[in-house]
């Protein structure tokens, strides 16, 4: 059964079209991230939740924005799509452990094409 | 340099081959090591967490070397269905849940 949930699959907006992927978790883990994944490229870290803590990468572009309204459900909004944000956009989960750190739980993606 | 490094490959190997792959990463801070496999336009799934004493699982064996700052996987015996791309993860000292992806070492496992 997932556990996280991204909808939809596949995304195809247009250019300065705002889109919102969404997210959610069965697994009540209390971080969530969001990434974005090219092609033969690591996964990039947009910005990540602790709770209801929002935690912004420094180089993540002012256009994606992240809203958490509950601990199952994370949104990233991308208000005016540009087609260089075409790419593999990879939700995370993880249990936060003051001790150390859990594994990551991904779902399957969210592809995003722009026209 | 990179905070996390792989060969990116693509390693070509015969079914039934050993193959190693090795990643190095910058942080001497660094506390929580972990392997993930990703197949082709897919997500990545937890192939197996790295600990100190070094860890097995089946034909996967994971290992961390402190000293030299790198942790690297064996595969034994492997399977077609081996190929894949393995991501690095390196997190820092617990607590910063901030986890930085190696660009991945692709595998091909032929016939």
């Amino acid at each position: 059964d997932a556990m996280v949930i991204q909808n939809p699959r596949y995304q195809v907006t247009q250019f300065g079209k705002p889109v919102t992927l969404s997210c959610s978790q069965t697994l009540n883990h209390n971080v969530m991230y969001w990434y974005q994944q090219k092609s033969s490229q690591a996964p990039k870290l947009l910005f990540h939740y602790y709770d209801k803590d929002f935690n912004n990468e420094a180089d993540t572009p002012d256009n994606f924005q992240s809203r958490r309204p509950n601990t199952s459900f994370c949104f990233l909004d991308i208000r005016s799509p540009g087609l260089g944000d075409a790419a593999m956009y990879l939700c995370a989960t993880s249990r936060g452990d003051r001790v150390l750190n859990q594994p990551q739980h991904f779902g399957d993606g969210t592809r995003l094409s722009i026209l | 340099r990179k905070e996390v490094e792989q060969d990116p490959g693509p390693f070509n190997v015969p079914e039934g081959a050993t193959v190693a792959f090795n990643c190095t990463y910058s942080n001497s801070a660094s506390q929580s090591f972990f392997w993930y496999r990703q197949d082709c336009r897919k997500e990545p799934k937890l192939l197996m967490s790295v600990y100190s004493s070094g860890n097995e699982d089946g034909r996967f064996t994971a290992q961390l070397n402190r000293a030299s700052q790198y942790i690297s996987l064996l595969i034994r015996d492997s399977k077609l269905s081996d190929s894949a791309t393995y991501l690095c993860v390196v997190t820092s000292s617990g607590g910063s849940y901030i986890p930085t992806f190696g660009r991945g070492t692709s595998l091909i496992v032929h016939p």
